[in-house]
């Protein structure tokens, strides 16, 4: 099983709402990653969080706020959004390893949520 | 700095023809070169590969990575229109999280 999930499939909110997107993945991998995607262009890394722990913050605005609740659950809290911010969010997860290992990782993706503020 | 360039940026063909896409990486530190390939959504992963001329093959698809002169092509033979998507190339940086990712290429199958 290589499947990673997400929630909601289509979000819209307002430029003053809270929402939040859901990934999850039972493949027992202990890296998920939350990546944002613009139309015709690559996906582009926004988090990384390594056995529960927020390992890469690609400097990220604050009206974002990752949150991993246990190794399965990764969430994405959305907070005074700009249009701009309008984008496909993907999760992805990988085994990852333990620092000293030097084993190529695979990051499996979910099927994003397809974000729209107004 | 890391990079990955990917050609040609697109490309349109008939169905039964056969495909060669490009995928050129200058790195520091290489681990790995990933193939995706992305329809309306995420990206489905394709091959892993890391050492030299070893081909990896699934299908009609195949793949070989030249750690020498630094590319690595995606065969695709005998095309479907449902071949019809973005493929993207990414390499594994050194810390063996962040992917450095090629820009794509989009292919067209036409029937």
């Amino acid at each position: 099983d290589t499947e990673v999930t997400q929630t909601p499939k289509h979000l819209v909110m307002g430029m003053t709402n809270k929402k939040s997107l859901k990934c999850e993945q039972h493949m027992g991998h202990r890296a998920m990653y939350w990546y944002k995607q613009k139309a015709k262009k690559p996906p582009e890394l926004m988090f990384v969080y390594s056995y529960e722990k927020l390992s890469i913050n690609e400097s990220v605005p604050s009206r974002f706020s990752p949150e991993c609740p246990n190794s399965s659950l990764l969430n994405l809290h959305l907070h005074a959004l700009q249009p701009e911010d309008s984008a496909l969010y993907l999760c992805a997860s990988s085994q990852d390893f333990t620092s000293g290992r030097k084993l190529p990782d695979t990051q499996y993706f979910g099927p994003g949520t397809r974000l729209t503020v107004l | 700095e890391d990079k990955v360039v990917q050609s040609p940026l697109s490309l349109v063909v008939h169905e039964g023809d056969t495909v060669t896409l490009n995928c050129s990486y200058e790195v520091t530190n290489f681990r790995s070169l990933l193939w995706y390939k992305q329809e309306k959504k995420a990206p489905t992963f394709l091959f892993m590969l890391t050492s030299s001329g070893i081909e990896k093959k699934s299908g009609r698809l195949s793949s070989i990575l030249d750690k020498k002169e630094l590319f690595s092509i995606l065969n695709i033979t005998a095309t479907q229109t449902g071949d019809s998507a973005v493929y993207l190339c990414a390499f594994n940086a050194g810390n063996n999280r962040k992917l450095i990712w090629g820009l794509g290429t989009s292919l067209a199958v036409n029937p």
